[in-house]
């Protein structure tokens, strides 16, 4: 139990153009989704958290007009990267979890590797 | 503010043991623990909430002391399977979000 998926694992696209992708949970209803971006070797950086329905909480100094997140449904949530530029170049991974905030097990997607030329 | 984990890396021998550390300069509401392969997103092992609690799974298990706001993941006996970075991420109150620690990298060797 507890699968989310993600997709796709892996793009590669010239700079300036948009990059979509999506986390689905698979086998239940995700209260909150989360996206984090993670550089070689470092730890996972919270960008957002995302509630069905609602408007994605950024954390400070993530552009949220950059990054645009939609939690269409209890089990999908979509990660915009617009005008993508090398810098955004990252890995990005998303979670599920069945409460909001902390008091809950966070279930990771396997992950998106963004490649901006 | 991001907690604190010690070692940074570690290199077990199979069937050796390690402890891996995580603190927090504030009061923490719960600790969660996971472990990540490379090029893999993380997996999750388990949560500690305030209380004192003391959990196992199979051969890993973790304490959390609130007072100290320190949180320990015990390895026994280790298989090649534990290689991989150990994240502890804090919760400072029901309805924060996790902070990650910076992660411990372990490896076990034949």
């Amino acid at each position: 139990g507890a699968v989310v998926s993600q997709h796709p694992s892996r793009v590669i696209c010239k700079s300036g153009t948009s990059v979509k992708i999506e986390c689905r949970s698979l086998d239940f209803q995700a209260t909150t989704m989360f996206w984090y971006r993670q550089f070689p070797k470092q730890s996972l950086m919270l960008m957002a958290t995302s509630n069905e329905g609602s408007k994605a909480t950024y954390e400070q100094g993530v552009e949220k007009d950059k990054f645009l997140i939609n939690h269409a449904s209890l089990t999908l949530s979509t990660l915009t990267v617009t005008s993508a530029h090398p810098e955004d170049s990252s890995f990005y991974i998303c979670s599920a979890g069945l409460t909001s905030g902390g008091s809950g097990a966070q279930y990771f997607g396997p992950g998106t590797r963004l490649l901006v030329l | 503010q991001q907690p604190v984990q010690s070692p940074q890396a570690v290199i077990l021998r199979e069937g050796e043991d390690a402890v891996i550390n995580c603190s927090s300069s504030k009061a923490l509401y719960s600790v969660h623990w996971y472990r990540q392969k490379h090029g893999e997103a993380p997996v999750f092992l388990m949560i500690l909430l305030k209380g004192g609690e003391q959990k196992g799974h199979d051969k890993i298990s973790a304490s959390f002391n609130e007072k100290k706001q320190q949180s320990s993941l015990y390895l026994t006996a280790s298989q090649l399977s534990y290689s991989g970075t150990y994240f502890c991420g804090t919760v400072k109150t029901s309805y924060d979000k996790v902070i990650f620690g910076p992660g411990t990298s372990l490896s076990v060797i034949p």
